[in-house]
């Protein structure tokens, strides 16, 4: 019962810095979504993925690129971290379907803590 | 603008007591509404979908209501415990391709015995 696995859980990291969010997940879902998360704010849409190969630009795409080389994963990356990628990011699948592109119920990790000094 | 706005922003009650939680939407054209519910440091999970026609749907203690005329829909929480303290979002998403979801920013709950 795995479902949707992030790692690493927490990272911190300094100005410039880069690293790379990986998020696994086993249900065969077709599409894959990365989200932020900030104190007051709903979670807002980074990058997204309709299937494997596929990936395209969400609400907040600046300073972070995906890829998604094989269905089950998508990763994230951030070139070089600044102080305003502070957050913490949830991954997110939902399988294929749904009215005109729309997602169906998304199933989320749990998070990763990601902080920039 | 497509906006889901949730009221209220915090909510503290005491266990057992029943509780409901507003989310106000301009999102078109309207597909369907979602709660989910979130644990502190934990990822969200679906609680309920609502769609176009739906005016009630329970899960357990939980029950959704929805108002498509006026973009409006609650959360009523019966007899509350300690487990449902927790964030909940409100989750709107549109028939339009292109517009995926709007997050509202979540009521957080805490249920104090």
């Amino acid at each position: 019962n795995a479902g949707v696995t992030q790692t690493p859980k927490f990272r911190v990291l300094k100005t410039g810095q880069s690293m790379t969010l990986l998020c696994a997940q086993d249900m065969n879902h077709e599409y894959m979504y990365w989200y932020r998360q900030d104190p007051g704010m709903g979670l807002r849409l980074i990058h997204y993925s309709v299937g494997e190969g596929t990936t395209a630009k969400g609400e907040v795409p600046d300073g972070y690129n995906v890829s998604r080389l094989k269905k089950q994963n998508f990763l994230l990356g951030l070139e070089s971290a600044a102080p305003s990628q502070t957050s913490v990011y949830f991954c997110a699948s939902s399988p294929s379907g749904g009215v005109a592109g729309v997602p169906g119920e998304l199933f989320f990790g749990e998070g990763s803590r990601l902080t920039v000094l | 603008k497509n906006q889901v706005e949730q009221s209220p922003q915090s909510l503290i009650i005491l266990e057992g007591k029943n509780c409901t939680l507003q989310c106000n939407y301009t999102v078109s054209p309207f597909s369907n509404l979602r709660w989910y519910k979130q644990d502190t440091g934990r990822g969200p999970v679906s609680l309920t979908i609502m769609t176009f026609s739906e005016n009630t749907k329970s899960n357990g203690r939980y029950t959704a209501t929805l108002d498509a005329d006026t973009k409006q829909s609650s959360l009523h929480i019966t007899a509350s415990q300690l487990s449902d303290s927790a964030s909940y979002i409100c989750v709107v998403s549109s028939l339009e391709y292109g517009n995926k979801l709007v997050f509202g920013a979540g009521t957080i709950l805490r249920v104090k015995s």
